[in-house]
């Protein structure tokens, strides 16, 4: 069965690196998205990511973040200057039609640990 | 604002006896709900969604959800619970009309003993 890996798993970043967190979607997908999830809190949305364009964001989504897609296979999140407050599990998901019914495939996640 | 609930941190159960997880969703017109379940070291996997039509809707695992738009509340169910379904259960939202990102609940555990 398809799934979404990301890598790593769990990265370690002094406050003011830059980090990229990396996700191979599921291979015939269109849609791609980051989700986070902060220690105790609600998973949130990030951003959605379609034809090389942000399709959506959320106000969590600043100036700091950053997201490609360098090739066929991978999405990468890039947070430019990680703070204290990006420490988070990172998730990415994809799915195969913009439709808001189509279930999104998610990844194992990437622990960011910001110190 | 649209916001979902899950009122109960976590539900315990006993292995065989069914079990309910509740969601009630504050949401602008007739969204698309959803039902995630995550068991440690994995990602959200999908296990059923309610588009239109039948309230009751089955999903993966023997697990089924009902919906319920007066009382705006969207329970996951199973008749009889396993120790393997031992998780964290994520409700999730997609408003209609608002494009596709997934709103979610903070998250039940659910324990299943035996």
């Amino acid at each position: 069965e398809p799934e979404v890996t990301q890598t790593p798993s769990h990265q370690v970043t002094q406050m003011g690196q830059e980090v990229i967190l990396r996700c191979v979607p599921i291979s015939n997908h269109l849609y791609f998205y980051w989700y986070r999830q902060i220690l105790g809190q609600k998973v949130e949305f990030l951003v959605s990511f379609y034809n090389n364009e942000i399709s959506e964001k959320s106000e969590i989504f600043d100036d700091q973040f950053s997201v490609e897609r360098p090739d066929g296979s991978n999405f990468t999140l890039k947070i430019r200057s990680t703070k204290l407050e990006d420490s988070a599990m990172y998730f990415c998901a994809s799915s195969g039609d913009r439709e808001g019914y189509n279930e999104q495939f998610f990844g194992p996640g990437t622990r960011l640990t910001v110190l | 604002a649209q916001s979902v609930a899950q009122p109960e941190d976590q539900v315990n159960v006993a292995e065989g006896n069914p079990l309910t997880v509740k969601c009630t969703y504050s949401v602008s017109g007739n969204p698309y709900l959803f039902w995630y379940v995550q068991y440690p070291n994995r990602g959200l996997q999908f296990l059923l969604k309610y588009i239109t039509g039948d309230n009751l809707v089955k999903g993966s695992y023997g697990f089924e959800a009902e919906f319920n738009k007066s009382q705006t509340s969207f329970h996951l169910k199973k008749p009889s619970a396993l120790v393997s379904d031992s998780a964290l259960y994520f409700c999730a939202v997609v408003p209609r009309g608002y494009g596709n990102k997934l709103v979610f609940g903070a998250g039940t555990i659910l324990r299943v003993k035996s």
